[in-house]
């Protein structure tokens, strides 16, 4: 499809796992970003990217967050020594330019036991 | 600090009656606001934005610089439009442009 596409839709890590998420944006989209959406909250932002750079990662949580999109494409947000407060759906968008129209994923539901 | 806020985190009321979600924010200078809604089981997706200055789905928000809102309304509610709605802000923030969201208003229209 034409859409943004998140892998997977759903994770499930033991405690201290490392997991990676997946977000293939939209074809030709400069911009993606990375959210962390708690139950019951808004999405609270995590980093962005234009092209290959990485903008601003001032919304990773700690530093065992890691974010990369080496070819300006695809993206993985890695999460190292997962904690059960990682819990939390990941959501990636994508879009023309940082003021144009964001257009999510389905996002990732990773729950840390 | 640069932020939305969205101080209703419940909101219902009956189909036909008029809907008003309001949305705040605290930015030094010309901000992007938009609203994003998100039906049950579906993807986060734009609603409308301050600058295109349209009606989507019989809503309208207008951008109010004095009172720092943006306030999403309707004057009919119709039952499909029960969903959950962000408010969100695209700027210059911590010296880096960002586009960050509210807390959300989950919508909820009573037949």
């Amino acid at each position: 499809g034409a859409g943004v596409s998140q892998s997977p839709r759903y994770k499930v890590a033991k405690r201290g796992q490392d997991v990676a998420l997946r977000c293939d944006p939209i074809s030709g989209h400069v911009s993606l970003f990375w959210y962390q959406q708690a139950l019951g909250q808004g999405p609270e932002f995590l980093t962005y990217f234009q092209n290959e750079a990485q903008l601003d990662k001032s919304g990773l949580p700690s530093d065992r967050f890691f974010a990369e999109r080496p070819e300006g494409s695809v993206s993985t947000l890695k999460i190292q020594r997962t904690q059960q407060e990682d819990s939390a759906v990941y959501l990636c968008a994508s879009s023309i330019t940082i003021n144009t129209e964001a257009f999510f994923g389905q996002g990732t539901r990773l729950t840390v036991v | 600090a640069q932020r939305v806020t969205q101080p209703e985190k419940l909101l219902s009321v009956f189909k036909g009656a008029p809907v008003e979600l309001k949305c705040n924010y605290s930015y030094s200078g010309s901000p992007e606001l938009f609203w994003y809604v998100q039906y049950s089981r579906q993807r986060l997706q734009l609603l409308l934005r301050h600058i295109s200055r349209e009606s989507i789905k019989g809503f309208t928000a207008d951008l109010n610089k004095g009172e720092t809102s943006f306030h999403l309304k309707k004057p009919f509610a119709q039952e499909e439009d029960s969903a959950m709605y962000y408010c969100a802000l695209s700027g210059i923030i911590q010296g880096a442009q960002k586009l960050v969201f509210g807390q959300g208003t989950r919508l909820t229209i009573n037949p």
